[in-house]
């Protein structure tokens, strides 16, 4: 059965900082992995989404890696500000579950980036 | 556009009401999906329609009744719901192709409260 589990749970650091969240999954067999952000109370936003073949995607501040064969991801964020604050959650996409779609998310990493 | 549109933002029924959630997306995407997300929880599966036909669905308990009119519009029917059923709900959508689903999009949520 495949679970996600994210480190660290919570994080506050300073603004300018760079950070890294970490995504460990337990079954290789996965389709894609997809990073995304969740203001409290609202929905999710999609950040990155990284395809098995992938190593690594970026957009602007944020660089996601993926090594399949050992069951991690990293989201980088650089120069970290404080409307970088959010829930950071990742799911992946087994590929038993291909044709249907289901995700398995993480519980999240909950920043905090104080000015 | 990668939007998805959710309404209402907020409901507020009874145990006895009968009320329905809306989801719209025009980007052409032929996945929708509805979550259920609980509080400092990560979102869960409910249900998903692959071309208007419903693909999944989680064991879900029938007082949640769903429904995809349109390629566009995907409904989640409520009846008889019970206090525990309050969270926010999510719905999704992805494009499919021929290597299965895509990056997944969610709308801002519905905050269901049931009295």
């Amino acid at each position: 059965k495949q679970e996600v589990t994210q480190i660290p749970a919570a994080l506050s650091v300073p603004e300018g900082e760079n950070l890294v969240l970490n995504c460990s999954f337990t079954d290789s067999a996965i389709y894609n992995l997809q990073w995304f952000r969740q203001d409290p109370g609202k929905g999710l936003t999609s950040l990155l989404l990284i395809q098995s073949s992938q190593r690594e995607q970026t957009s602007g501040r944020l660089n996601a890696s993926l090594d399949k064969s050992s069951g991690r991801s990293t989201l980088y964020i650089a120069a970290s500000q404080p409307g970088d604050s959010a829930t950071y959650l990742c799911a992946v996409r087994p590929m038993i579950y291909n044709q249907g779609g289901k995700l398995i998310f993480g519980q999240g990493t909950e920043l905090s980036v104080k000015p | 556009d990668t939007e998805v549109t959710q309404t209402p933002k907020h409901l507020v029924m009874g145990m006895t009401n009968k009320k329905s959630l809306k989801c719209e997306q025009h980007m052409g995407h032929r996945a929708m999906y509805w979550y259920k997300q609980k509080a400092k929880k990560p979102p869960e599966l409910m249900f998903v329609y692959s071309y208007e036909k419903l693909s999944i669905n989680e064991s879900v308990p029938s007082r949640f009744s769903p429904e995809c009119p349109n390629s566009s519009l995907l409904n989640l029917h409520l009846h008889a719901l019970q206090p525990e059923d309050s969270a926010l709900y999510l719905c999704a959508s992805s494009q499919r192709t021929v290597q299965g689903p895509r990056e997944l999009f969610f709308g801002e949520g519905s905050r269901l409260t049931v009295l």
